[in-house]
């Protein structure tokens, strides 16, 4: 099973400022098989990021993410109110398919 | 966007069997790549549960495989889940998704509360 560690686990920054999230993978993966998630109290999940670095549909452009083998980022160049959230890594280069603890982005 | 709406029983005795339904609306099970359960608890995070495929295939988290089925009616529209043996850590948030073609979640159920105890 590929473990994913996502750091940092809390973000506390102010609107307007940039957050870099980090999630590593146990072994390497595909990086058409990597994805992001923003989830929101008592939401589901909303999928951001697909492919290492392609927006789903309707996902502003202040999100990006890079990545390759094992090292994957995603980024949000300024953050907006309705940013703050938990993001999740999730693999689906083999199985079972894992997501990573989360990165906890709050507000400062 | 596919709307995806999970039902069934909020309290399953342990031992018993947790079984949800997920209605899928605005687009059709029988013209996507998979449909997947996710549980969600607060010691564990976001746990993938198995799924079932367009073709009718079945693939199941090894850790939970012998108590799973996941079944899919195409001509009601919906899929459901059937988790045998259940115990206090069963209890959850159970998610149901649609899969694209590379593996990714692209819209998800809100998620339905399961509670495991007598």
């Amino acid at each position: 099973e590929i473990v994913l560690t996502q750091s940092p686990g809390t973000l506390s920054l102010s609107p307007g400022e940039g957050a870099t999230l980090s999630c590593r993978a146990s072994q390497s993966i595909s990086s058409t098989y990597l994805a992001w998630y923003q989830q929101k109290p008592g939401q589901a999940p909303r999928l951001l990021i697909y492919g290492t670095s392609n927006r789903a549909t309707g996902i502003p452009d202040r999100f990006s993410g890079s990545g390759c083998g094992t090292d994957f980022t995603l980024t949000i160049s300024r953050l907006e109110p309705e940013d703050f959230a938990v993001f999740y890594c999730q693999q689906h280069d083999s199985s079972p398919r894992t997501f990573g603890q989360g990165t906890k982005v709050e507000i400062k | 966007q596919v709307q995806l709406q999970e039902s069934g029983p909020g309290l399953v005795k342990p031992s018993g069997t947790l079984s949800l339904t997920c209605a899928v609306s605005d687009g059709s099970i029988s013209n996507t790549n998979c449909w997947s359960w996710v549980r969600q608890t607060p010691g564990k995070g976001l746990e993938w549960i198995g799924e079932i495929c367009q073709s009718g295939s079945t693939n199941y988290n090894p850790s939970l495989k012998s108590r799973i089925t996941i079944s899919a009616d195409k001509s009601t529209n919906h899929f459901s889940l059937r988790l045998d043996s259940v115990t206090a850590a069963d209890t959850a948030v159970y998610h149901c998704a649609r899969g694209g073609g590379d593996g990714a979640y692209y819209d998800w159920g809100q998620g339905t509360l399961v509670t495991v105890s007598s």
